[in-house]
């Protein structure tokens, strides 16, 4: 199994303060990825990095920015954390270059932070 | 837009075989992904397609038909434990490898 931890697993917070999930890896994949879980909509892509300091907008990056300061961390935060960011946060590690052309390059993914904003 | 369908949900009975079926229209195709996911568990990956047709690893298979932006998993000798939601996966080429997600299909596996 890839080394990918992330902490909290459980959180629950109230409206309008700031959360920080940090995802850890001991892999040393280049690209790390944070997604959201929720019924109906099934994984959706927040944020990615694809290296140090690199990160970019996923699909719904709106309220929740990132920070890569480490290759093996990735943090996730919620500046103001609102009812509609509850849900269940899955980071993810993929490195692409350890792979030949034509073979695949799956994402492994973290145990995931169940996180409830009241 | 990138668009992804897979049925929500599907029955099948111990033993047998069983087709999940996922098309997908996007702006560009680099690989599709499928990933197993137990509830209340991570993403598991199972199987990536890039060239036209079938891989198969063990019981399960997945086929892919770019032309017709077409995958389908195939789970054959079904056992209880292959009770899970499947998730395909499409790499649109949009950078970084990101993959984007049908909303999964919830398989029960009924003795």
């Amino acid at each position: 199994d890839a080394g990918i931890t992330q902490s909290p697993r459980h959180k629950v917070t109230e409206t309008g303060t700031p959360v920080t999930l940090r995802c850890h890896q001991t892999e040393n994949h280049r690209y790390m990825y944070w997604y959201r879980q929720d019924p109906g909509h099934g994984l959706r892509l927040i944020h990615y990095s694809y290296g140090v300091k690199d990160t970019d907008k996923g699909e719904v990056s709106d309220g929740y920015s990132v920070s890569r300061s480490k290759t093996e961390d990735f943090l996730l935060t919620l500046e103001s954390a609102t009812s509609s960011q509850t849900s269940v946060y899955f980071c993810a590690i993929s490195d692409p270059s350890t792979t030949g052309t034509g073979s695949s390059y799956e994402q492994y993914f973290g145990p995931g932070t169940r996180l409830t904003v009241t | 837009g990138q668009n992804i369908d897979q049925p929500t949900e599907m029955t099948a009975t111990e033993g047998a075989i069983v087709q999940i079926n996922c098309t997908y229209q996007t702006s560009g195709f680099n690989g599709l992904f499928w990933y197993q996911q137990h509830a209340g568990e991570a993403p598991t990956f199972l199987s990536y397609n890039v060239l036209d047709g079938l891989e198969e690893k063990g019981r399960f298979s997945s086929f892919l038909s770019r032309s017709k932006g077409y995958s389908y998993l195939l789970l054959k000798e079904l056992q209880m434990k292959d009770s899970a939601s499947y998730l395909c996966a499409v790499d649109s080429g949009a950078g970084s490898y990101q993959l984007t997600f049908g909303k999964g299909t919830k398989l029960s596996v009924i003795p």
